[in-house]
């Protein structure tokens, strides 16, 4: 059972454009967001997170934005870098527990 | 680099065959995880020690554990392996504490790359 899904295996950008990653998430319980970016051969690198009482959370040219309606998070990249191609995980978790649920990834790959 | 070290980079075996995986954690960090990424999928957490102690255990396996020795660094067997079993494991620790109601950040090492053949 899926309960972090990033539906987009894949994406591909210009360099200078925006860059939207989405994720969607079936757990209510969840109440804290984050996003894990990933080089080849390197361990993923914490990103930005948000807690579920907010709905966007920004650090420089990162925004996280969540909408617990619809169960869904997604983090834009703007400008988009070539330095940003990477894969990029959603992960979530609930309450008091240090245990992280992680989708599976979106590559992204910023073109010159 | 994220101060977790993680060894062996790569390793490959047979089915049937038991390793060991060994993670040393950031300085000063007392909660160490460990997750598998299976090909194409996210990482799944298996388990977590806090300062020695078992504190939380996800969808690992019986033919897998793990320990957290005195000196902190952490300990995971795999046995009787199968082909399924091939992945990236992930070793991640934080400063942590038994129940921590804010996110203490955790640093991943790069990863053993197991191979079952």
């Amino acid at each position: 059972d899926q309960q972090v899904k990033q539906n987009s295996p894949s994406l591909s950008v210009q360099e200078g454009r925006i860059s939207i990653l989405n994720c969607d998430y079936t757990n209510s319980m969840f109440d804290y967001f984050l996003w894990y970016k990933k080089y080849p051969a390197e361990g993923p690198t914490f990103l930005i997170s948000i807690s579920s009482i907010k709905d966007k959370n920004e650090d420089g040219r990162f925004t996280v934005f969540l909408n617990k309606s619809a169960k869904h998070l997604s983090l834009h990249i703007v400008p988009s870098q070539p330095g940003d191609s990477a894969v990029y995980f959603c992960a979530a978790k609930t309450g008091t527990a240090s245990k992280l649920t992680f989708g599976t990834g979106t590559r992204l790959q910023v073109t010159l | 680099d994220s101060g977790v070290t993680q060894t062996p980079k790569h390793l490959i075996t047979a089915t049937g065959q038991r390793v060991t995986l060994r993670c040393s954690p950031r300085s000063g960090d007392l909660s160490v995880y460990w997750y598998q990424q299976s090909l194409d999928q996210g990482l799944q957490f298996l388990i977590q020690y806090y300062n020695g102690e078992e504190r939380a255990k996800g969808n690992i396996l019986e033919r897998f554990s793990a320990q957290q020795f005195p000196d902190l660094h952490s300990e995971l067997n795999l046995s009787s392996l199968e082909l399924g079993d091939s992945a990236l494991y992930f070793c991640a620790s934080s400063v942590g504490s038994p129940i921590s109601l804010s996110y203490n950040e955790q640093f991943f090492g790069p990863g053993t790359r197991l191979t079952v053949l």
